[in-house]
């Protein structure tokens, strides 16, 4: 069974620009989360998304948003970029999300350098 | 809110035993995980441990959980090179809102 994949694996954009980045779940996975990876922040929650629909969501800025589509692939977009904003942005896939036994499954992430 | 804590860095040497630390502070936690993250890669589900349950053991994994003090311990024995990464220890309440420990830097020394 496939991992959950995530592309592309290196983007360097610069400030104002957009990003979108994508994950495919394991197979028969249909929650997603995202994440983002910094030295000094650590990780932190992003939102989630199950059957097309944000279930929760993290601290962060409008301008980062996300989406799912039907077969669970699910896409993030950051608009306007700042510097702060490059980091590792990991995505991870769970069968439903909230069953009491739930596993995150991680890809290999998505490393987005602004400048 | 909730949060999780761990040391950030341990170093040992290649043969002993290492043991990661981390204590939390969701009481309702119901599963608790380690993962483990090598040099640009994503995490990589090592270990988990149900709450009611005190110890764990996957061949040279042993997982300690102390309910009442919340600490959660994982001891690698026979630290290998290849060991060393970062270790995240999480939380979550029946599968939703994981929250990650800032991670702890395993070295591995010849």
């Amino acid at each position: 069974k496939a991992g959950v994949t995530q592309t592309p694996r290196y983007l360097i954009k610069t400030r104002g620009q957009q990003v979108t980045l994508s994950c495919s779940p394991i197979s028969g996975h249909r929650s997603v989360s995202w994440y983002q990876q910094t030295p000094g922040q650590g990780l932190q929650f992003l939102f989630e998304y199950f059957s097309e629909t944000q279930r929760n969501k993290g601290n962060f800025p409008g301008r980062f948003s996300g989406r799912q589509f039907s077969n669970s692939r699910s896409e993030m977009n950051v608009s306007t970029l700042e510097l702060g904003d490059s980091a590792l942005y990991l995505c991870a896939s769970s069968l439903v999300g909230g069953a009491s036994n739930e596993k995150l499954f991680f890809g290999s992430g998505t490393q987005l350098s602004v400048l | 809110g909730e949060d999780v804590e761990q040391s950030l860095f341990l170093s040992v040497r290649e043969g002993d035993s290492s043991v990661i630390n981390c204590t939390y502070t969701d009481s309702s936690s119901t599963y608790l995980y380690w993962y483990k993250q090598e040099p640009g890669a994503g995490l990589q589900l090592l270990t988990y441990i149900f709450s009611n349950m005190d110890m764990k053991q996957d061949q040279r994994l042993t997982v300690l959980l102390n309910k009442k003090d919340k600490h959660l311990s994982l001891r690698i024995a026979d630290t290998q090179t290849g060991d060393s990464a970062i270790y995240f220890c999480a939380e979550s309440d029946y599968g939703q809102n994981f929250v990650f420990g800032p991670g702890t830097r395993l070295s591995v020394l010849p």
